[in-house]
């Protein structure tokens, strides 16, 4: 298994809702990531686990929240965003020494209405 | 600072052509540069990588160079496809222990009949 899966493909949320973004791979890699990209940018990082440790929070805004709850699951918790969250929201993972670079997910498209 | 530039910005080509795109780097210590295509809403996919040492690396119909002594690398698309319709950027990883990438800011290429 060489991929990275994202669930769900799509999602829509209201500003005062709840919701967590899920990412999935088998390929042994023990660093997984979260970027976010919007329109016509390049993807930004957010997160980084190692480990299943957090180890580079790039400032993120405390209404997303990470999780890790075993070497092979990333999520992303969501709780009272803001329209300008609206973005495509990549998972990746490699190996920790990322020498063979990431490997992306397909992404979650987040509107937030 | 680490800097990824590419170039153009966008191109437009004819189905058949064959077309060249550019990244510049400032990334130091280098280890590693990975050229991805991207469609519209989807995740990035990996091309090609390239280590220090490696100036040439093909993928069926495209050829990554990178000449390291002055930090260039280029993409070349032979034959082009309407498939080939995406943005492709090229990210670079530094050797300086961090689980960063440097993204591009891509290039959009768009195949036409």
């Amino acid at each position: 298994d060489t991929e990275v899966t994202q669930t769900p493909k799509h999602l829509v949320m209201g500003m005062t809702n709840k919701k967590s973004l899920k990412c999935e791979q088998h390929m042994g890699h023990r660093a997984m990531y979260w970027y976010k990209q919007k329109a016509k940018k390049p993807p930004e990082l957010m997160f980084v686990y190692s480990y299943e440790k957090l180890s580079i929070n790039e400032s993120v805004p405390s209404r997303f929240s990470p999780e890790c709850p075993n070497s092979s699951l990333l999520n992303l918790h969501l709780h009272a965003l803001q329209p300008e969250d609206s973005a495509l929201y990549l998972c990746a993972s490699s190996q920790p020494d990322a020498n063979y670079g990431y490997t992306f997910g397909s992404g979650t498209r987040l509107t937030v209405v | 600072k680490n800097q990824v530039e590419q170039s153009p910005q966008s191109l437009i080509i004819l189905e058949g052509k064959n077309c060249t795109l550019q990244c510049n780097y400032t990334v130091s210590p280098f280890s590693n540069l990975r050229w991805y295509k991207q469609d519209t809403g989807r995740g990035p996919v990996s091309l090609t990588i390239m280590t220090f040492s490696e100036n040439t690396k093909s993928n069926g119909r495209y050829t990554a160079t990178l000449d390291a002594d002055t930090k260039q690398s280029s993409l070349h698309i032979t034959a082009s496809q309407l498939s080939d319709s995406a943005s492709y950027i090229c990210v670079v990883r530094s050797t300086s222990g961090t689980y960063k990438y440097i993204f591009g800011t891509g290039t959009r290429l768009k195949v036409l009949a």
